[in-house]
C-alpha cells in the first residue's frame, strides 16, 4: 500500500515552461486535494476534486489547472512557469471532504528560474 | 474567509517537558485536523478533531467547537518531537476548501 505517490520529487522550470505534476493515491479515496508550501508558512490549497469528475478552487488557484483523470489520479498543471510558482507542492487524498484526515504525498520541489 | 492563528509561533523544549499547542479560528467549522511536518517535509496527520478529545500516545488533542479552538497536548517530549505542527480547518459550506494555520515550529533538545 504505497498511499499518496507524486512524481517527480524535484524539478527545475525556466520561465514560461510548462509541466504537469502527478499524484496517484491507492487507498480508494474519494476527495483529492493540492496544496502549495512557500518556506516557513503554512500550505495553501490550490484545487481540490472533492469526488471524481468534479474539480474546484481552493485560495490560490491562478496560474494553474488541474485533471481528476479518475479517481486514483489528480494532475496539476502549470502552463506557464512564473518564478512566483517556486515552491513545495503537495498533494493529499481523504475517503470523504469535510468527514475524514487527509493523508498527504511526499511533496514536489519546483524551481522556477 | 475564515483565519486559523496558532500559538507559540515557535517552542524550544527540554527533552522530557510537556507543552500546549494552541489553535484558534475565527468561524464555526466542520473539520479540524492536527498535522506534524517532519524536519524532512513529510506531513504526517496526528489527530482528526472537529470536536471533543482524542489521546494517541504520548500526543492528546481536545477542541471546543462552540469556543472555536483547540489545544494539541505534548506530553515527555522526545527529540523526533521536533518539526512543525499544524492546525487545519474545513468549513463545508460553500465547498471542502481547507485552511492551514502558519504552524507551531518546535526543537526538542536532548
Amino acid at each position: 500500500n504505497a498511499g499518496v505517490t507524486q512524481t517527480p520529487k524535484f524539478q527545475v522550470l525556466k520561465t514560461g515552461q510548462s509541466m504537469t505534476l502527478q499524484c496517484a493515491q491507492d487507498m480508494n479515496h474519494n476527495s483529492m486535494y493540492w496544496y502549495r508550501q512557500d518556506p516557513g508558512m503554512g500550505l495553501r490549497l490550490i484545487y481540490y476534486s472533492a469526488s471524481e469528475g468534479t474539480t474546484d478552487k481552493g485560495e490560490v488557484p491562478n496560474g494553474y489547472n488541474v485533471s481528476r483523470l479518475n479517481k486514483r489520479e489528480f494532475s496539476l498543471r502549470l502552463e506557464s512557469a512564473a518564478p512566483s510558482q517556486t515552491s513545495v507542492y503537495f498533494c493529499a487524498s481523504t475517503r470523504l471532504a469535510g468527514a475524514n484526515e487527509q493523508f498527504f504525498g511526499p511533496g514536489t520541489r519546483l524551481t522556477v528560474l | 474567509g475564515i483565519q486559523v492563528e496558532q500559538s507559540p509561533p515557535d517552542l524550544i523544549l527540554q527533552e522530557g517537558a510537556n507543552s500546549t499547542l494552541r489553535c484558534n479560528f475565527s468561524d464555526s467549522v466542520n473539520n479540524l485536523q492536527w498535522f506534524h511536518q517532519n524536519p524532512w517535509g513529510q506531513l504526517i496527520n496526528l489527530f482528526y478533531i472537529p470536536s471533543g478529545t482524542k489521546q494517541n500516545g504520548r500526543l492528546s488533542a481536545t477542541t471546543v467547537a462552540t469556543e472555536r479552538y483547540s489545544l494539541l497536548y505534548i506530553s515527555s517530549s522526545q527529540t523526533t518531537d521536533s518539526g512543525v505542527y499544524f492546525c487545519a480547518v474545513e468549513r463545508g459550506t460553500g465547498g471542502f476548501k481547507t485552511i492551514f494555520g502558519a504552524g507551531t515550529r518546535l526543537f526538542v533538545k536532548a
